[in-house]
């Protein structure tokens, strides 16, 4: 079956350091991935998009990588803040514009 | 622009009442579409419109939900009758293209 999977449990890390999730999908073979932002009470709020022939891509303190063989994308946040905890979500067009997403991965940052 | 619009933020029906959830999309996007999102499934898409027109219903649980999109300013999701099961954030998407934004959801708790 076609699934989004992505790290169910929280991630904790230390102010300063580098956070590291993963999305890995089956069954799919996107043309786009994207990377969203939600906080509680919130909808979600678009970060990155990262296309099929895209290795990598940045935006300030955020990378995005995808690797269609593995059919996994990495999202960093580097140098990471408290103001960077939230649940982050991955999400896949399916079907033209057809958008589903991963269940999302709930980052903690320590001061 | 005032960003996608959602009516009402919160709804507390009783069971088996007829619930009525309202969107209005951002002016020039041609595609909406309406997600729920509970602890247990995630942001599940339920049905997307492209130009008014509804594209994929296939995430619509049954018929007890129904989706129509009028005219490209304006969407209601209607649950006839609603059950304790139902109660979730429902959030309302709209995009040009690719990239989502999102309402602020309406908080539906059935009792």
């Amino acid at each position: 079956s076609q699934k989004i999977e992505q790290n169910s449990e929280a991630l904790n890390i230390q102010e300063g350091k580098t956070a590291t999730l993963t999305c890995n999908y089956t069954n799919y073979s996107p043309a786009y991935l994207q990377w969203y932002r939600q906080d509680p009470g919130r909808g979600p709020v678009f970060l990155l998009l990262i296309r099929e022939n895209e290795k990598e891509k940045r935006k300030e303190r955020l990378k995005v990588t995808f690797d269609t063989t593995l059919k996994q994308s990495l999202f960093h946040i580097t140098a990471s803040q408290p103001a960077d905890s939230a649940t982050y979500l991955c999400a896949l067009d399916v079907r033209g514009f057809k958008t589903i997403f991963g269940a999302g991965t709930r980052l903690f940052v320590k001061a | 622009d005032a960003g996608v619009i959602q009516s009402p933020r919160h709804e507390v029906t009783e069971m088996g009442q007829e619930v009525t959830l309202r969107c209005k999309p951002i002016s020039g996007h041609d595609y909406l579409f309406w997600y729920r999102q509970t602890m247990m499934r995630g942001l599940e898409l339920l049905i997307y419109f492209n130009n008014n027109v509804p594209i994929d219903d296939s995430g619509m649980p049954e018929d007890r939900f129904s989706a129509k999109m009028p005219n490209a300013s304006f969407s209601t999701l209607k649950i006839q009758p609603s059950e304790p099961r139902d109660s979730a954030v429902y959030f309302c998407a709209s995009s040009l293209a690719s990239v989502l934004t999102f309402g602020s959801g309406t908080r539906l708790t059935v009792v």
